[in-house]
């Protein structure tokens, strides 16, 4: 079935660098996309979403970019702090399903 | 601030045993779902309901049963509880048109001894 996923399972930056996380996605019907943060023992909080009319959207410190034509989706965090130390997922959905369907997560670490 | 509670945060309990946990949102969302997640790892979908009454499984089968007689309660339930069903249950809820975040609750951890 339709699937999404990760590219890289960890990552690692040092506090103030700039991170990225991708996702790939394989349902060309998705129109919809949602990044999730998800800290040690707690439930995974909305992050930021972008509708597929949209390339790029900008949060406080986060930018979202889609690139429909390859099927990729990308968080960028700027100057990490350790406080963004935590396990990231990508979701997607659309067309006549209005369920999303998540991808494996990303966990990011801040080394101080 | 979340609005949608879950209930206990962690739970204990020996095979065999019966269990119920409990979610409830105070947002008025009609759409509710339940996942299960293994420590570090995705989230699978395993009942969603589209409102009163309304209750489908997920992609991942699993041998709980879920009910919505009330839009702002969705409790799952395990009858029998097993080692193998020891997770963490995460359920969320989302606006009641179009597509949209959900929103989720802390989630509870379950430990079948």
């Amino acid at each position: 079935g339709e699937s999404v996923g990760l590219h890289l399972p960890t990552l690692s930056v040092q506090e103030g660098d700039n991170s990225i996380i991708n996702c790939a996605y394989s349902n060309s019907a998705s129109d919809y996309f949602i990044w999730y943060k998800q800290e040690s023992g707690k439930g995974p909080q909305f992050i930021i979403d972008i509708r597929s009319n949209m390339d790029k959207r900008q949060g406080q410190r986060v930018t979202v970019l889609l690139n429909k034509t390859v099927k990729h989706l990308s968080l960028q965090i700027a100057a990490t702090q350790p406080g963004d130390s935590a396990v990231y997922f990508c979701a997607e959905g659309g067309g006549s399903n209005y369920k999303l369907t998540f991808g494996k997560g990303t966990l990011l670490t801040v080394n101080p | 601030e979340a609005d949608i509670y879950q209930t206990p945060r962690y739970l204990v309990i020996g095979t065999g045993k019966k269990i119920t946990l409990e979610c409830s949102q105070t947002m008025g969302h009609d759409k509710m779902y339940w996942y299960q997640q293994d420590p570090g790892m995705e989230l699978h979908l395993i009942h969603y309901s589209y409102g009163v009454n309304s209750t489908e499984k997920g992609d991942l089968s699993s041998e709980s049963t879920v009910s919505r007689i009330r839009t702002e309660h969705f409790p799952l339930t395990l009858e029998s509880a097993r080692p193998s069903h020891t997770s963490q249950y995460l359920c969320a809820s989302s606006e009641n048109t179009g597509l949209y975040g959900y929103t989720f609750g802390s989630g509870t951890r379950l430990t079948v001894v």
